[in-house]
C-alpha cells in the first residue's frame, strides 16, 4: 500500500473537451511528480511540484497544465483533448524535492484516459 | 538527454527458471539507477536501485549491478516464481533531468 491515491480510475472523454484528474499524495509527502504511460511504452515525465510550486516540465505542450494544493494533493488538467492523449496518467509522490531528485517515487495505480 | 534502452519482450520463463533482462543506459554525469516492477493492476514500485559504480542493488531475490564500464545494470533472478509475472522498468536519474524510464519488459511466469 503505497498511500497515493488518484482519480478517478477511468474516464472516456473525446477529442476536444478537457480533463481533470486528481492526486491525493502519501501522508508527509510535499513533492508531486506526473506521468504519461501510453500504452506499451515506459512513464513519460510530465511536471513535478514542490510545495505549490512547478519545479520541472517535461517535454509536454502548455494545454497540459497542473497545480498542487496547501495539503499537498495534486491535479493535472489537460484543455483540447486529441486523441494521442489517450494514456494512463500516473501520479508519484516523494518525501521531499531531495528524494525525488534520487527516484525515490511512490506511484498510485493511474488514472486510464480514453480520448475518442 | 538521458534514455535507457531495455531487452524488448515478452519475456515468457517456466518455474524455477533464471532471468536476466537487459539494460542500458546514456547519461551525462554520475546516474542512479533503478528497477521498478508493475504487477497486474496495481502501480509501479521500486524493486531496486544503485547510487554509484560498482553498487549492487537487491530486493525480493531480484539483483542489478552498476556497471559503469558498459553502462549497464542488468536485472536478475537465479529462480523466478508465477507471482513475478510483471512489467519491468529499467530508469534513471541524473544531472538536471528527472526519472527517465525504458519501455518495459512485460514477464510471464509459467508453473
Amino acid at each position: 500500500e503505497t498511500g497515493v491515491t488518484q482519480s478517478p480510475t477511468h474516464l472516456i472523454k473525446t477529442r476536444g473537451q478537457q480533463v481533470t484528474l486528481r492526486c491525493s499524495s502519501q501522508s508527509g509527502h510535499n513533492t508531486v511528480s506526473w506521468y504519461q504511460q501510453a500504452l506499451g511504452q515506459g512513464p513519460q515525465f510530465i511536471f513535478q511540484y514542490y510545495r505549490e510550486e512547478e519545479n520541472g516540465r517535461g517535454n509536454f505542450p502548455p494545454r497540459f497544465s497542473g497545480l498542487q494544493f496547501p495539503n499537498y494533493s495534486s491535479e493535472l488538467n489537460v484543455n483540447a483533448l486529441e486523441l494521442d492523449d489517450s494514456a494512463l496518467y500516473l501520479c508519484a509522490s516523494s518525501f521531499d524535492l531531495s528524494r525525488a531528485l534520487t527516484g525515490e517515487l511512490f506511484f498510485g495505480e493511474g488514472s486510464r484516459l480514453t480520448v475518442l | 538527454g538521458n534514455s535507457v534502452t531495455q531487452m524488448e519482450g515478452p519475456v515468457t520463463l517456466s518455474e524455477e527458471a533464471f532471468l536476466t533482462i537487459n539494460c542500458t543506459y546514456t547519461a551525462t554525469g554520475y546516474p542512479s539507477l533503478f528497477w521498478y516492477v508493475q504487477y497486474p493492476g496495481e502501480g509501479l514500485q521500486l524493486l531496486l536501485k544503485a547510487t554509484k559504480a560498482d553498487d549492487k542493488g537487491s530486493n525480493k531475490g531480484f539483483e542489478a549491478t552498476y556497471r559503469k564500464e558498459t553502462t549497464s545494470f542488468h536485472l536478475e533472478k537465479g529462480s523466478v516464481q508465477v507471482s513475478d509475472s510483471a512489467v519491468y522498468f529499467c530508469a534513471l536519474v541524473g544531472g538536471s533531468e528527472k526519472l527517465v524510464f525504458g519501455k518495459g519488459t512485460k514477464l510471464t511466469v509459467n508453473p
